[in-house]
């Protein structure tokens, strides 16, 4: 079964300074990753997602992820955020079994970009 | 156009009511899931069909009964609310072919408050 941790339930940052959001996954077998974002009373969106390959990956909004094997990790991060980032970050994996296989999310990660 | 639509969007009912949530996805995709969202906004699976046949279901309650009518539609019947029914149900669809690395499409959600 795969697991996955969001270490901070909330992020508050200023506008314009550099965030991470952290996630750890655990998996007997080697997972897709991925990050989501959800915006107030929306949907999910897919920022971006990993499989192999360079382990630092780059998504839409100006987000990036880096994926550490060692440490079983993939944070993300922003070097600088905006108002318009305030929203709740899902971290998920996803088994490589075929391709209807489900999403297993972490709790989730709200970040709140303060003017 | 809506790629992925629910309806309705909110629904308010009693305890011992039965119900229906809607979802219809018009991008071609041949799996499509519901996912349930709790108040602490944890996400987790709850049924995958492909090709209308039913993939997962993921120790929810008889009382909850999907139907795929067709490949773009996935419908979900609760019968007898409980109050812990409350949630956001998102219903995703994503493609088979290429395996587990395709996105997975979520549709608006749909917030269902059980009095």
């Amino acid at each position: 079964a795969q697991s996955v941790t969001q270490l901070d339930s909330q992020v508050p940052v200023f506008e314009e300074a550099p965030v991470e959001l952290r996630c750890n996954y655990s998996s007997s077998v080697s997972v897709y990753l991925f990050w989501y974002v959800q915006y107030p009373n929306q949907g999910l969106q897919l920022l971006l997602k990993y499989l192999s390959g360079s382990t630092l990956v780059k998504g839409i909004n100006g987000f990036e992820a880096e994926f550490n094997k060692s440490q079983t990790s993939f944070h993300l991060r922003k070097p600088s955020v905006h108002i318009s980032d305030t929203a709740e970050y899902f971290c998920a994996v996803r088994t490589p079994l075929g391709g209807n296989t489900p999403l297993v999310f972490g709790k989730g990660t709200r970040l709140s970009v303060i003017a | 156009d809506t790629a992925v639509s629910q309806t309705p969007k909110y629904l308010v009912t009693q305890m011992g009511n039965d119900k229906s949530i809607k979802c219809e996805q018009n991008l071609g995709h041949d799996t499509m899931y519901w996912y349930k969202q709790d108040s602490k906004k944890f996400l987790k699976i709850m049924f995958s069909y492909n090709n209308k046949e039913l993939i997962i279901n993921e120790t929810v309650p008889n009382r909850f009964s999907p139907k795929s009518p067709d490949k773009a539609h996935l419908n979900l019947h609760i019968n007898s609310l409980e109050l812990g029914d409350s949630a956001v149900y998102f219903c995703a669809s994503s493609r088979t072919s290429g395996g587990a690395y395709n996105e997975q499409f979520f549709g608006p959600g749909t917030r269902l408050t059980v009095l």
